[in-house]
């Protein structure tokens, strides 16, 4: 079963540093690997979604690799901003699935002080 | 705005009590999710629906019911509400293969 783990748990730097956060899942045989951002009491909303055959993907500020054989991806925030503090979550989608299922990670909770 | 639109955003229930949760979305989207979250689990599936007039289980279906009304709504039912389905419930859809996947904006249950 496949197995996706985040680590740290939370995380709180100040701002204008770089933020990495960390996703690792057990099982490489996937189809993608989405990153979502969940703000308090709210839904999640998909920032960045990587193919299984891609090894990184960019949107602004932020950059997401992704390395199947060792099983991790790593989200780059550059230059935090408070308005960057939420909980982030990784999600995959394994290569035997056709209907869109996500195995979710517990999320990392970002807190950029001014 | 086009999106995911649960209903509702609160709830309190007793044991035993019933509900329905509702869920529709306006994105045209075939295939359509109720997960759950739980302090530092995560997300977990409960059911799914591939397409209008199909549903699955996922990962924890035990002690809930689905119902694919049409391509738009897709219901989630507690017959008998214990303290363990105390959660935050999610819907989501996604087109075909998951693509463009969207969340609401989520129901906090609470079963005292």
């Amino acid at each position: 079963k496949q197995e996706v783990t985040q680590i740290p748990a939370a995380l709180s730097v100040p701002e204008g540093e770089n933020l990495v956060l960390n996703c690792s899942f057990t099982d490489s045989a996937i189809y993608n690997l989405q990153w979502f951002r969940q703000d308090p009491g709210k839904g999640l909303t998909s920032l960045l979604l990587i193919q299984s055959s891609q090894r990184e993907q960019t949107s602004g500020r932020l950059n997401a690799s992704l390395d199947k054989s060792s099983g991790r991806s790593t989200l780059y925030i550059a230059a935090s901003q408070p308005g960057d503090s939420a909980t982030y979550l990784c999600a995959v989608r394994a290569s035997t699935d056709s209907w869109g299922k996500l195995q979710f990670g517990a999320g990392t909770q970002v807190v950029v002080t001014p | 705005n086009a999106g995911v639109t649960q209903t509702p955003k609160f709830q309190v229930l007793k044991t035993g009590q019933s509900m329905t949760l509702q869920c529709a979305q306006d994105m045209n989207h075939n295939s359509m999710y109720w997960y759950r979250q739980d302090p530092g689990m995560g997300l977990r599936l409960i059911y799914y629906s591939a397409s209008e007039g199909t549903t699955d289980k996922g990962e924890v279906p035990n002690g809930y019911n689905v119902s694919r009304l049409n391509k738009r709504e897709f219901s989630l039912r507690l017959e008998s509400a214990a303290p363990s389905q105390t959660s935050v419930y999610f819907c989501a859809s996604s087109a075909q293969g998951g693509d463009g996947y969207t969340f609401g904006s989520g129901t906090r249950l609470t079963v005292v």
